[in-house]
């Protein structure tokens, strides 16, 4: 089965920081673009970051540009988030996504990880 | 404010027909295929539509998608109480360099 898996989630204050994983498990994790996105309490969806298959081409949405950093391991099948200098406004929760097609067709989504970042 | 323009609500009865809209610019929608997401409140999002008028694997043919310009429509027929939900459009923006999402539509069937 296809299947995504998020973990890493959890309270941080204002100024730490998180590594978010995405374990993917039924296909060749190396074949795809994976993305983050994430949804505020009681808000919309918001687009993150992307990386290539290889890993070196990275995309970032302006409001984390130059504090959050997406990696993949494709020996170990796994996506990260590194998210420094967190602010109250990154709080979410957070998926990953295989781009499973093109236009942002992200199939499937993980159960997603909440991150809490509050003083 | 999103990239994308969705309404914020529409309601139908059950049985009848809705269309969600979604409008953008020349450099996202204009350029690139568009993609629909159901979101029933507590669970993941979940993919319906991809390359503008294509059903994920497992869609019903009551959901259908359709691009002209600038602009995407995602269209329900014979709703059901089970289809209330938030639905968002989504795509890739060339001067952004960035995936944009619409700010999401709340599906009421009354």
């Amino acid at each position: 089965e296809v299947q995504l898996v998020e973990s890493g989630g959890g309270s941080v204050q204002p100024g730490g920081s998180l590594r978010l994983s995405c374990a993917a498990y039924g296909f060749t994790f190396g074949d795809y673009w994976m993305t983050w996105v994430r949804q505020a309490p009681g808000k919309g969806l918001e687009w993150v970051a992307n990386i290539k298959q290889e890993g070196f081409d990275k995309y970032y949405v302006d409001s984390v540009k130059g504090r959050f950093t997406i990696s993949r391991d494709n020996t170990k099948d796994s996506l990260y988030l590194q998210m420094n200098a967190l602010r109250v406004e990154d709080t979410a929760v957070y998926y990953c996504a295989r781009n499973r097609w093109a236009g942002l067709g992200l199939d499937p989504w993980g159960q997603g990880t909440l991150v809490t970042v509050s003083s | 404010q999103s990239v994308l323009t969705q309404p914020p609500s529409v309601s139908a009865a059950p049985g009848q027909k809705v269309t969600i809209s979604c409008s953008g610019s020349i450099s996202n929608i204009g350029k690139y295929d568009v993609s629909w997401y159901q979101q029933i409140p507590g669970t993941v999002p979940k993919l319906l539509i991809y390359g503008n008028d294509k059903r994920s694997s497992g869609i019903p043919d009551r959901f259908s998608g359709s691009k002209s310009g600038t602009s995407a429509t995602l269209g329900i027929t014979g709703l059901q109480t089970g289809d209330e939900a938030d639905y968002y459009c989504g795509t890739w923006d060339t001067s952004l360099l960035a995936g944009v999402f619409g700010g999401g539509t709340k599906l009421t069937v009354l």
